[in-house]
């Protein structure tokens, strides 16, 4: 079975931190995307990658930046947090694929920033 | 870039056909439609995934319409750990980088006993 793990299940940070959410993958999968869900929001990209070293923005990437060194891991990096970045964050990974390329998803990290 | 509208919300008799509608009136013709649901505190699973024809397996069946402009999942026999969100998401390809998927807000389907 496909596993994508993320570091942590729950996190409190203060505002201004520096914030590391980690996202590793155990199947290859050259794509790799972080989301972020807020009630009545849905799920929005924030950034995704297709290869190592490689990086797209996706539909709000303001205040985060990301960092693919190995194909397996994919890091979302909170520079200063803020209390609007206060949500529950996605990790996944998928085949890039023309046909296909169902994504699977992590468990999650509900973040709060105070 | 094509986007999904879907009721917010939807009940169900435990053990009748769940019919879920969503519509894509803008999807272009390389498009796919896929469908995942989310179950309270775990992340989106994946439920099924058509271009063009009617696709079934072992947890859903998706009917597109010919004209692609909307699609319906259908849960056969409805039970309660069915009960979650469901997403219908337009995949779109991009020849450089891969696929991108818009998820919209879903539809909150309540399996009643």
């Amino acid at each position: 079975d496909v596993k994508v793990t993320q570091s942590s299940r729950y996190l409190v940070k203060r505002t201004g931190e520096k914030v590391f959410l980690e996202c590793v993958q155990d199947m290859d999968h050259e794509n790799m995307f972080w989301y972020r869900q807020d009630p009545g929001l849905g799920l929005r990209l924030i950034y995704f990658s297709y290869d190592v070293k490689m990086k797209e923005k996706g539909d709000i990437p303001e205040g985060y930046s990301v960092s693919r060194e190995k194909k397996e891991r994919f890091s979302l990096i909170l520079e200063s947090a803020s209390t609007n970045q206060t949500s529950m964050y996605l990790c996944a990974s998928s085949y890039w694929a023309s046909g296909g390329g169902e994504q699977f998803f992590g468990p999650g990290t509900r973040l709060t920033v105070l | 870039d094509a986007k999904t509208t879907q009721p917010p919300s939807m009940d169900c008799a435990e053990g009748r056909a769940a019919n879920l509608p969503c519509n894509h009136s803008t999807i272009s013709g390389n498009e796919y439609v896929y469908w995942y649901r989310q179950i309270h505190s775990q992340g989106p699973q994946y439920i099924i995934h058509g271009l063009k024809n009617n696709e079934t397996n072992e947890m859903a069946s998706l009917i597109i319409t010919e004209d692609r402009k909307s699609s319906t999942l259908i849960l056969p026999h409805a039970t309660l750990r069915d009960t979650a969100v469901y997403y219908c998401i337009v995949r779109v390809l991009n020849p450089n980088t891969g696929n991108q998927f818009y998820f919209g807000t879903g539809t909150s389907l309540t399996v009643i006993p």
